[in-house]
Order: C-alpha cells, then structure tokens, then sequence
C-alpha cells in the first residue's frame, strides 16, 4: 500500500528540548494533517492544514504545508513526558495515506 | 465534536471463522469511511475506501471477497474479515467523515480500533 516518507523514524529526547519531524511525498495533496497515536488506540488529529504554505500552531505544536504541496512538517516545542507516542502525517485528496510514523520518547 | 465508535475492540478467533468489525458515527452522518490496517510498529495502511450506498474501493493488494465491506446507512459501516487466518490478525481501525474529501475540509475522525487475533 502507499505510504508516505516520514523522518525521523525515533526520536528519544529530554524534556524541554524541541522536536522536528517531517514527510515527504511524490504526490500532491489537498490537505495536510498530523496525527498521535497512542498504544492500542486510534489516531487524533492534531493539526490541519489546508493550503500550500500554511503555518498553523495548536499549543506547543506547530505545522507547516509545503510550498509545493508535497511535504509537510511537524515541530514540538518545549517537549514534556505526555507528548510521548507515535506521530504520523497524512496526505489527503480523495482519501487519507499515512506517514511511516515517528515514535517519540521523551525522558524527564 | 465528531465520535466514531468501533466494535468490537478485540475479538480472538479459530482459523476459519469469520468476524464482523463494526464503524458507527455517533453524531453525525458520515457519507465515506475508511478502513486501515495496522501491523505492530507500523503505519496504518489504507485498505478500502466506503461511501454510503455504494460498492467500497479497495486499495491495491487487498483482497475484496476476504475483507467485506457494507456501508449500508450514513452512520454505519461494517468489515469482515472472511475464513480468517493466522496472517490475518492485526489492528483494523476505521475512520470516517462527513463531507467528501475533495471539498477541502478533509478532516477525518478515527475509531479506536479493533484488534484481531487469529488463532
């Protein structure tokens, strides 16, 4: 199935440092979204973006949509322990592919 | 805001049987839904794509007549998994909107998922 490229793979980090993650695609998408998912439950959307160049924060979350619509990053600033999980982007037109995934730890 | 309830959230089951996944909107009417696998560790793959009334559109690779998919009413979707084997098990989530996802507000709720395990 198709999926999108998604780096880093891991990250283990201290609280308080901040946090890069971005995805990449050979397609352009409509719309941009970031997911967390946590062990045994479904994802939650986090952050929605909707046109090329789009800047949107949500707290210490911060996204951006690419330019040429076929990229998208993720930023955690001041990271804390509850912000650990798997963190996937998502490209939609008509229907929603997922990032490979990126698992953050944080150590208090 | 938007709940999608999945049921049920785990089942185990014989080599052989079938199972039924059920996808319900609770608050609002969803005219597609989304149904993912998910293997441990991974991402979640696209498997069939299902709008009200209408046949579902499978993703490359998966197989139609072993992954049934009924979309028969705006806040009800269903999935089974036919003559299930070992290989089978996994995490099926389903996800659903209620506007189509070309229309630009392409945000879709998830169900928690369902975990299957193929005996």
């Amino acid at each position: 199935g198709q999926q999108l490229n998604q780096s880093p793979q891991s990250m283990f980090i201290q609280e308080g440092e901040d946090v890069s993650m971005n995805c990449t695609s050979s397609s352009i998408f409509n719309t941009w979204l970031w997911y967390k998912q946590e062990p045994g439950e479904g994802p939650v959307l986090l952050i929605a973006l909707y046109k090329a160049g789009e800047l949107t924060s949500n707290g210490r979350l911060t996204a951006q949509f690419g330019i040429t619509r076929k990229d998208s990053f993720l930023n955690i600033s001041a990271s804390i322990p509850s912000d650990v999980g798997i963190y996937f982007c998502g490209g939609a037109t008509n229907k929603l592919i997922f990032g490979t995934g990126t698992l953050l730890a944080v150590q208090p | 805001g938007a709940v999608v309830s999945q049921h049920p959230s785990w089942v185990i089951c014989k080599s052989g049987t079938s199972v039924k996944i059920e996808c319900r909107s609770l608050d609002f009417q969803a005219t597609t839904m989304f149904w993912y696998r998910q293997f441990p560790k991974k991402s979640l793959m696209l498997m069939a794509t299902s709008n009200e009334g209408s046949k579902a559109t499978y993703e490359q690779g998966v197989e139609k007549d072993k992954f049934l998919i009924n979309h028969a009413s705006l806040t009800l979707s269903t999935l089974t998994v036919t003559s299930a084997h070992p290989e089978d098990s996994s995490f099926y989530i389903c996800s659903a909107t209620d506007r189509f996802l070309t229309s630009g507000a392409n945000v879709l709720t998830f169900g928690a998922g369902s975990r299957l395990t193929v005996l």
